[in-house]
């Protein structure tokens, strides 16, 4: 079974606001990272928080990590149209770099 | 730098028929590993390597086999193609994966088994 689940599945917005999405795993981690994937792309490598961080910032993404509670969140700030893809977060353990399902987004002109 | 190239980007398989997809990085990466996306199910890890000589199983093995004879190559062998494989694959690397480091990836081989 996949280590990460991200939620919701799907989200759409408005151009200029502001997009969430979060993401459950199940064992402990080294880090989490998070990952874009255009259509018919590869992944990209948006951001990665270490275990012992609770909080980081790259451009307009911030992301959270609660290692009690095993989730982190992705916020995405002024959407803008190119934003729109699927997000995914992943997690290492054992070796595997394990991925979740994904959030689609969409950002509406 | 061309990153991690993925060939071919297209492929029409039969029912039984074998074949191999190649991946190759050009960053000296020692970790490499071989995924499968459907729809729904996000990625889902076929295969690993984490240095030259050395492989081992992810969660969807069975159908594929891999070798890593060089840091550079991490080819996917499908023995005998079947439709439930068809999907688009991806190979990916990173310098390392047990520190804090990003994986990189191919643009993905769409197969179909028809």
């Amino acid at each position: 079974s996949q280590q990460g689940e991200e939620d919701p599945q799907a989200l759409s917005i408005q151009e200029g606001e502001n997009a969430t999405m979060n993401c459950s795993y199940k064992t402990s981690i080294n880090n989490l990272q998070w990952y874009r994937q255009n259509s018919g792309r590869g992944l990209v490598h948006l951001i990665l928080i270490r275990s012992n961080e609770r909080e980081k910032h790259s451009g307009r993404l911030r992301v959270t990590l609660d290692t009690s509670k095993k989730s982190s969140s992705l916020l995405i700030t002024a959407s803008r149209a190119a934003d729109t893809a699927s997000y995914f977060c992943a997690t290492v353990y054992d070796y595997k770099l394990s991925f979740g399902a994904g959030t689609t987004v969409t950002v509406r002109a | 730098n061309a990153g991690v190239t993925q060939t071919p980007k297209f492929q029409v398989l039969k029912t039984g028929q074998s074949m191999t997809l190649q991946c190759a990085q050009d960053m000296n990466h020692e970790y490499m590993s071989w995924y499968r996306q459907d729809p729904g199910m996000g990625l889902r890890l076929i295969h690993y390597s984490v240095g030259a000589g050395i492989t081992d199983q992810g969660e969807v093995p069975n159908g594929y086999n891999v070798s890593r004879s060089t840091t550079e190559d991490f080819p996917l062998r499908l023995l005998s193609a079947a439709p439930s494989q068809t999907s688009v694959y991806f190979c990916a690397s990173s310098y390392s994966i047990g520190g804090n480091t990003e994986a990189f990836f191919g643009q993905g081989t769409r197969l179909t088994v028809v």
